[in-house]
């Protein structure tokens, strides 16, 4: 099954603090994954895509095959990136995404 | 460059009623697909398609059709609304394999 878990719904962290959003996958071939995050009640945007291994507002993401793995990491969380995450996984030749059910990252001064 | 346009943003229906979602892109993108947007679900593909004249079906495709007779256009039809149906749908469009999806704005449905 081609299925994306995200354990955490919520994921409550100071400002400055590190984050880290974990994000599991299940596929059987070489996947494609991105993250998305969702400002309070806004469209979702691409924030990273795990082939251009590139840093989007402090945030990174490495794809680690053997724990079929793809966290969100930033260093130093701020108040703004408070926002719901989602990972998400290209499935089948269709090119359509599965996404993960989400978590809400909440920054709090 | 408007990206990805959904009309209507709000929408209430009665039970039984049907309508069309629609859905727009001007990047010339070839893969479109509809998804609804439901607390604690995350999001669910109900159908893609990956060209004018290609469509699938994705895990929620119940209720659902669509067609795509143009690159630009791909509208989501409620065929007999239910108040299942309730929900944010989003429409998204993607170019190259691996540029990502653009997301439209949604379409904020309630079935009663």
């Amino acid at each position: 099954a081609q299925r994306v878990t995200q354990p955490e719904k919520l994921l409550s962290v100071f400002k400055g603090a590190p984050v880290e959003l974990k994000c599991n996958y299940s596929y059987s071939g070489s996947p494609e994954l991105f993250w998305y995050v969702q400002y309070s009640r806004q469209r979702l945007q691409l924030l990273l895509r795990h082939i251009s291994r590139e840093s989007i507002k402090g945030f990174t993401a490495d794809l680690n095959k053997g724990e079929t793995s793809f966290h969100l990491k930033k260093p130093f969380a701020q108040e703004e990136d408070s926002a719901m995450y989602y990972c998400a996984l290209v499935i089948g030749s269709g090119y359509a995404l599965n996404f993960g059910k989400g978590t809400s990252l909440l920054v709090t001064p | 460059n408007a990206g990805v346009t959904q009309t209507p943003k709000f929408q209430v229906l009665k039970t039984g009623q049907s309508m069309t979602l629609q859905c727009a892109q001007d990047m010339n993108h070839e893969y479109m697909s509809w998804y609804r947007q439901d607390p604690g679900m995350g999001l669910r593909l109900i159908h893609y398609s990956v060209g004018a004249g290609i469509t699938d079906q994705g895990e929620v495709p119940n209720g659902y059709n669509v067609s795509r007779s143009t690159t630009e256009d791909f509208p989501l039809r409620l065929l007999s609304a239910a108040p299942s149906q309730t929900s944010v749908y989003f429409c998204a469009s993607s170019g190259p394999r691996d540029g990502g999806y653009t997301f439209g704005s949604g379409t904020r449905l309630t079935v009663v």
